[in-house]
């Protein structure tokens, strides 16, 4: 299976923030990434797919890049909603598996 | 839009099977696949695994000896069954849509709602 692994695990923050998540694959996923985000009792939305596609609907303060092992998900200027837990998801390869959360608090 | 919706019980004994359903509105069930992931309290997310076109299957090896998904296109609904369940199965359950492209991989998107799933006797 392919480790993914995000860090921190989590994070303070106040509004206004420029605030960047890093995802490491153990293997290289080419641009195979996803980003959701999960807010306490939710499930989890879609934020980013295929490392840098931004979904839908979903506001443009939020962006991925990266390819191969090294990913990240910046939001360019925190807003009270965006306070949740951030996940990476890879699909290069089955089974499809997520990092551990990035959790997002306020400072 | 397409919406999802698990239903099940919600407490299950140790040895045996956890059954849900995810009922699909708002779109079709043919021609999608359609994935169970699974996040025990407080903890990360799993993916359980596919199905596709009725009879297309993927599972993820850490469940696959006591996992089984099937699709009923009649009633636009797809299940999950769990066997021999213990206490480690305990979780919210998610049915979700996996989209899948050709050139961009896949992702799930729409997810139902959840149902927390309580393993104890």
């Amino acid at each position: 299976d392919i480790q993914m692994t995000q860090s921190p695990s989590s994070l303070s923050a106040s509004v206004g923030d420029r605030v960047t998540i890093t995802c490491r694959a153990s293997q290289s996923i080419n641009s195979y990434l996803n980003w959701y985000q999960q807010k306490p009792g939710k499930a989890p939305k879609l934020l980013i797919y295929a490392a840098s596609s931004l979904q839908s609907g979903v506001p443009s303060r939020f962006s991925g890049s990266g390819s191969g092992t090294d990913f990240t998900l910046t939001i360019s200027s925190l807003q009270p909603e965006d306070f949740a837990s951030y996940y990476c998801q890879q699909s290069y390869s089955s089974p499809h598996t997520f990092g551990q959360g990035t959790q997002l608090e306020i400072k | 839009q397409v919406q999802l919706q698990e239903s099940g019980p919600g407490l299950v004994k140790p040895s045996e099977t956890l059954s849900l359903t995810c009922t699909v509105s708002g779109g079709s069930i043919n021609r999608n696949y359609w994935s169970w992931i699974r996040q025990p309290p407080g903890k990360g997310l799993e993916w359980i695994g596919y199905i596709y076109n009725s009879g297309n299957t993927n599972y993820n090896p850490s469940l696959k000896s006591r996992v089984t998904i099937s699709v009923d296109t009649s009633k636009s609904h797809f299940s999950l069954e769990l066997t021999s369940v213990t206490a480690a199965d305990t979780a919210v359950y998610y049915c979700a849509r996996q989209y899948t492209s050709t050139w961009y991989g896949s992702w799930f998107d729409p997810w139902g709602q959840g149902t927390l799933v309580a393993v104890s006797s």
